[in-house]
């Protein structure tokens, strides 16, 4: 299993261009987040899906926008990019059953926007 | 709704010695606290997770203790190793729901 994937690993924009950052889960996991991680600010969840063809707003939307193509895959797109989206960007998913809640964690997709 | 705060930002330790990472939390409706570790180039991994069912859970040098009626966790690392130090995460969030909502993180280093 390969867990969670994600697609760039880096990727430099300037300021006004769009990209869509890919991502994937091979654990058969219903439920599926984006984050944003910036420094001394922790990670803020940005859009997260519960379940394949249902999405939803997470603490900082605003700029984004996510399509949950279907159960395996969830993709964040960035329509115009501006510096403050400059951070780094993690997938995660999970199963979110009775017993277990714990979130698989992509390698993370560095994102700089000049 | 949720927020969380997580004490210190940084936290220096001698190799054996113990660390405490301090987070607190203001819904008192939260009822599942995990703990995440983020080493360098990588994403966050659960180390350990509570339910506020639960006052103490352990597992090997890691524990975590929660206190409801304060809302506040706490992360408990002994005899700590080189291989503890990472960028530890709490969270806290109501079960059966999806999100989580993480502190700021706490950047451990452990000196040899």
């Amino acid at each position: 299993n390969a867990g969670v994937t994600q697609t760039p690993k880096f990727q430099v924009l300037k300021t006004g261009q769009s990209m869509t950052l890919q991502c994937a889960q091979d654990m058969n996991h219903n439920s599926m987040y984006w984050y944003r991680q910036d420094p001394g600010m922790g990670l803020r969840l940005i859009y997260y899906s519960a379940s394949e063809g249902t999405t939803d707003k997470g603490e900082v939307p605003n700029g984004y926008n996510v399509s949950r193509l279907n159960k395996r895959e969830f993709s964040l797109r960035l329509e115009s990019a501006a510096p403050s989206q400059t951070s780094v960007y993690f997938c995660a998913s999970s199963a979110v059953g009775i017993r277990s809640y714990e979130q698989y964690f992509g390698p993370g997709t560095r994102l700089t926007v000049t | 709704g949720e927020n969380v705060e997580q004490h210190p930002s940084t936290l220096s330790v001698q190799e054996g010695d113990s660390a405490v990472i301090k987070c607190t939390y203001s819904d008192s409706a939260s009822n599942y606290f995990p703990w995440y570790k983020q080493e360098l180039g990588k994403g966050p991994q659960l180390i350990i997770d509570i339910r506020s069912n639960v006052g103490e859970k352990k597992d090997q040098r890691i524990a975590v203790t929660l206190n409801k009626t304060a809302k506040h966790f706490s992360l408990h690392i002994t005899e700590t190793q080189p291989e503890d130090s990472a960028v530890y995460f709490c969270a806290a969030s109501m079960v059966g729901t999806d999100k989580l909502i993480f502190g700021t993180g706490t950047r451990l280093q452990v000196f040899p």
